[in-house]
């Protein structure tokens, strides 16, 4: 069955650095854009990056846009996400979600299976 | 960017009395692109209807949507005890994914 794992998640000062990896397996990891989605404390869902199959394209929130950076390694079914310049307000759950319901064009535009998040806080 | 609004709220209900949710776009959206999740204390989300009425594997038939332009409905029609939970839309557009601020179903 599809399983996503994230971790790297932790407490980190303003300004400073973190880098989350979500390990998947159950699906053929390299035919599927994934994405990464946070809730904050008692607030909604807001997603956060998208990366293709492939790599080839990447999409940002605006939120986020210039000090996130999400990668993947299809050889080792892991998806990265790079947090830099992390601000209070990036204190969030962190879901890695794999892309699925409606596909065309080799992109899914929806999430149909999520990781149990991991924390991030950033705090001083 | 596209905003979607969910009313009401909070809807609360008894078990088995009917669920209608509401999610409305600031701009037409594409019918293909929208989904309902709901998510429970503690839990990741769920996906449960995509393109805007079908439902998602294992996903029972009391869960249905419908809508199209700026108006979407999630209509569960008899609700159960695990259906009590938090209630998201979704949808895409230019490249951006939004999500609706939630809808919460309480029992009465």
């Amino acid at each position: 069955q599809v399983q996503l794992v994230e971790s790297g998640g932790g407490v980190v000062q303003p300004g400073g650095s973190l880098r989350l990896s979500c390990a998947a397996s159950g699906f053929t990891f390299s035919s599927y854009g994934m994405h990464w989605v946070r809730q904050a404390p008692g607030k909604g869902l807001e997603w956060v990056a998208f990366i293709r199959y492939d790599g080839s394209n990447k999409y940002y929130a605006d939120s986020v846009k210039g000090r996130f950076t999400i990668s993947r390694d299809n050889s080792k079914n892991t998806l990265y996400l790079q947090m830099n310049s992390l601000r209070a307000e990036d204190t969030a759950v962190y879901y890695c979600a794999k892309g699925g319901g409606y596909c065309s064009n080799g992109v899914c535009y929806n999430f149909d299976y999520w990781g149990q998040g991991t924390l991030v806080t950033v705090s001083s | 960017e596209i905003v979607l609004t969910q009313s009401p709220g909070t809807l609360s209900l008894s078990p088995g009395e009917r669920a209608t949710l509401s999610c409305r776009a600031s701009q037409s959206v594409s019918s293909s692109y929208l989904a309902w999740y709901h998510q429970k204390p503690g839990q990741a989300p769920r996906l449960l209807i995509y393109g805007a009425s079908s439902r998602a594997a294992g996903i029972p038939d009391r869960f249905s949507g419908s809508g199209s332009g700026t108006d979407f409905t999630l209509t569960i029609s008899r609700l159960e005890p695990e259906d009590f939970a938090v209630y998201y839309c979704q949808q895409y557009g230019s490249s951006l994914w939004t999500f609706g601020q939630g809808t919460k179903v309480e029992i009465k």
